[in-house]
């Protein structure tokens, strides 16, 4: 495979489940970020990785919480949501040791909360 | 002032002709600019880094002002692919997303 992969693609859950979203890059980057984009909104970064360390934590509800195990590899755990937390959520992956500008995505997962 | 603006359109634009559209920022510091398209329901991609001296990409042209704090993207003979949100993305340590302006290329 190549480039940024996300599953699930589409997921619905109630909100006392529990569920994780799973990002891979295959580029050999090093920076990994998660993204909200909501309807009418902009993408809002949530979270960033470098070297497997969390660099920025975006006043993210605790409800969402990221794991990063290897530089090729971020989960966002979630519990707990709420209706307003349907988005896409969105995964990128960039070289260099800060946040960078040029990030290449995944196709993302669009979740429901029900 | 909002910190990366643009105008949301749509741009509705005829097969061939050129349009072009800025983005507004509102950090004097800010470093480095790049403009990303999204076509509906699929992720970002980035199209061009847009560099102090202006560059160019076939058919589309960045530039950036920096007393005006602005960026521009020029596309030229549009094509119907062309059809996307285009995304100014501002970079001043932190990395801030437009919200985006919609293009319509018309046949």
């Amino acid at each position: 495979e190549t480039g940024v992969t996300q599953t699930p693609r589409h997921l619905v859950m109630g909100m006392t489940n529990k569920k994780s979203l799973k990002c891979e890059q295959h580029l050999g980057h090093n920076a990994m970020y998660w993204y909200k984009q909501s309807a009418k909104k902009p993408l809002e970064l949530m979270f960033v990785y470098n070297f497997k360390e969390q660099t920025e934590n975006n006043s993210v509800p605790s409800r969402f919480s990221p794991e990063c195990p290897n530089s090729s590899h971020l989960f966002l755990h979630l519990h707990t949501l709420q209706p307003e937390d349907s988005a896409l959520y969105l995964c990128a992956s960039s070289q260099a040791g800060t946040e960078n500008g040029e990030q290449y995505f995944g196709p993302g997962t669009r979740l429901t909360v029900t | 002032r909002k910190e990366v603006e643009q105008d949301p359109g749509p741009f509705n634009v005829p097969e061939g002709a050129t349009v072009a559209f800025n983005c507004t920022y509102s950090n004097s510091a800010s470093q480095s600019f790049f403009w990303y398209r999204q076509d509906c329901r699929k992720e970002p991609k980035l199209l061009m880094s847009v560099y102090s001296s202006g560059n160019e990409d076939g058919r589309f042209t960045a530039q950036l002002n920096r007393a005006s704090q602005y960026i521009s993207l020029l596309i030229r003979d549009s094509k119907l692919s062309d059809s996307a949100t285009y995304l100014c993305v501002v970079q001043e340590g932190k990395i801030i997303f437009g919200k985006g302006t919609r293009l319509h290329i018309l046949p």
